[in-house]
């Protein structure tokens, strides 16, 4: 079983710049949500998506867009780069179900290292 | 408005000895808490979680703790190991985690170092 696999693992952009980050879900799961965690702070919701829709979304300005495909990998787009943006984001796949048969928990990738000069 | 509080940046023990880590809440709507360990260069790791209807979890050498009424739990390490020096979060959501529609709000973590 493959986990949650995240591209790049490390970016340096420059002010103004767009940047797209992609997360590959692990096999089965059909929820991704996406992390802010900047340095020495806990990680913060930016959105989540659940079967290709946006399912909820953290206080993060609309310059913070996603995407989630049909094989339920996603993509997280930051466009108009600012100094602030620079920290490590990471995506967590899960199990989610209007039904309720979950998984209890979200399983997190290594995440991408962005770096904004 | 910090929801979940981890007041301890740091947190250093003797091996074989207890970690005793602790996390705070304020929003009485969360029902579901996880703690996650991370180590540097990788992404946070589940260890143990608790639904708000128990107060107790236990899974081999971690235990977690929850007092509803003082909005507070905790995570007891026993016996440290080095391994387990990494930083630990605290994170809660409304229902379980893994659910659509259910976020993590993340307290900002304590850093566990284990002396052997």
């Amino acid at each position: 079983e493959t986990g949650v696999t995240q591209s790049p693992t490390h970016l340096i952009k420059t002010r103004g710049q767009q940047v797209t980050l992609r997360c590959s879900s692990q096999s089965g799961h059909n929820t991704v949500s996406w992390y802010q965690q900047a340095l020495g702070q806990g990680p913060q919701f930016i959105f989540q998506y659940y079967r290709e829709e946006e399912n909820g979304r953290g206080n993060f300005p609309p310059r913070f867009s996603g995407l989630q495909f049909p094989n339920y990998s996603s993509e997280l787009n930051v466009n108009a780069l600012e100094l602030d943006d620079s920290a490590l984001y990471l995506c967590a796949s899960s199990l989610g179900s209007l039904s309720g048969n979950t998984t209890d928990t979200q399983y997190f990738g290594p995440g991408t290292r962005l770096t904004v000069l | 408005d910090q929801q979940v509080k981890q007041n301890s940046p740091s947190l250093s023990v003797q091996e074989g000895r207890i970690s005793i880590l602790n996390c705070d809440y304020t929003n009485s709507m969360f029902d579901y808490f996880l703690w996650y360990k991370k180590y540097p260069a990788e992404g946070p790791t589940f260890l143990i979680s608790i639904s708000s209807i128990k107060d107790k979890n236990e899974d081999g050498r971690f235990t977690v703790f929850l007092n509803k009424s003082a909005k507070h739990l905790s995570l007891h390490i026993v016996p440290s190991q080095p391994g387990d020096s990494a930083v630990y979060f605290c994170a809660a959501s409304w229902g379980p985690a893994g659910n659509a529609g259910n976020m993590l709000t993340f307290g900002g973590g304590t850093r566990l170092m284990v002396k052997p």
